[in-house]
């Protein structure tokens, strides 16, 4: 089965800093999707930015990119020049390899200091 | 477009008493997915359906839970006989062809049980 490990269950980062979140995830399958999403504290939850694992150019969304490593099965969210905006739960996703399911790892919550 | 509409938003029950959460969809979306949230935990997956036709229940409970998405209105999650442990955030998902990759979140249903 598919697992998701986020293993930072928190993160600070000054505001206008950069700041890297951690994620892994086990698969035996080939063809697959990552998703890292928002969650608010309005309980929302958001798409940041998704990667298909065939593309080997990493996916980004303005502030915000990954870094998709296949072979090492690691899939990191950069955030750059942080906003008191980004402060939130953060969570890394699984999905594909024919399963209509989403996997979600525990989530890292992001503060942001000004 | 609305996006996906889940009420109530928050549902407060008594152990024993029953819980309907609600779900729309997207217009033009005819899958829909229940993902259920326990506190400090990321979402996991519970079922998912298309029009009248469940597909996949592989993460419901095997008792008191059930769900519906009828040919006419809403997707229905049911909770029998509600216990404190059932009180978490429940989240749908729709969307327009299968395939978890595409999915948009509702805004969640929070229930708690007294």
């Amino acid at each position: 089965a598919q697992t998701v490990t986020q293993s930072q269950p928190e993160m600070s980062v000054q505001e206008a800093e950069t700041v890297t979140l951690s994620c892994t995830y086990d698969t035996s399958e080939s063809d697959y999707y990552l998703f890292w999403y928002k969650q608010p504290p309005s309980r929302q939850m958001i798409l940041v930015i998704r990667q298909e694992a065939y593309k080997q150019q990493n996916a980004t969304e303005n502030r915000f990119s990954v870094n998709f490593q296949k072979a090492a099965k690691s899939f990191s969210l950069k955030i750059s020049d942080s906003q008191l905006g980004d402060a939130a739960m953060y969570f890394c996703a699984y999905g594909g390899g024919g399963s209509e399911k989403l996997v979600f790892g525990k989530g890292t919550k992001l503060t942001v200091n000004p | 477009n609305a996006g996906v509409m889940q009420n109530p938003r928050h549902l407060v029950r008594r152990r024993g008493q029953e819980a309907r959460l609600r779900c729309s969809p997207m217009k033009g979306h005819s899958h829909v997915y229940w993902y259920r949230q326990l506190p400090e935990e990321g979402l996991k997956f519970m079922v998912y359906l298309q029009k009248e036709n469940i597909i996949d229940e592989s993460g419901m409970p095997k008792e008191r839970f059930s769900a519906e998405f009828p040919k006419e209105g809403p997707s229905i999650l049911r909770i029998q006989q509600v216990v404190r442990g059932d009180s978490a955030a429940y989240f749908c998902a729709s969307s327009p062809i299968s395939g978890a990759n595409v999915l948009t979140f509702g805004a969640g249903s929070r229930l708690t049980v007294l």
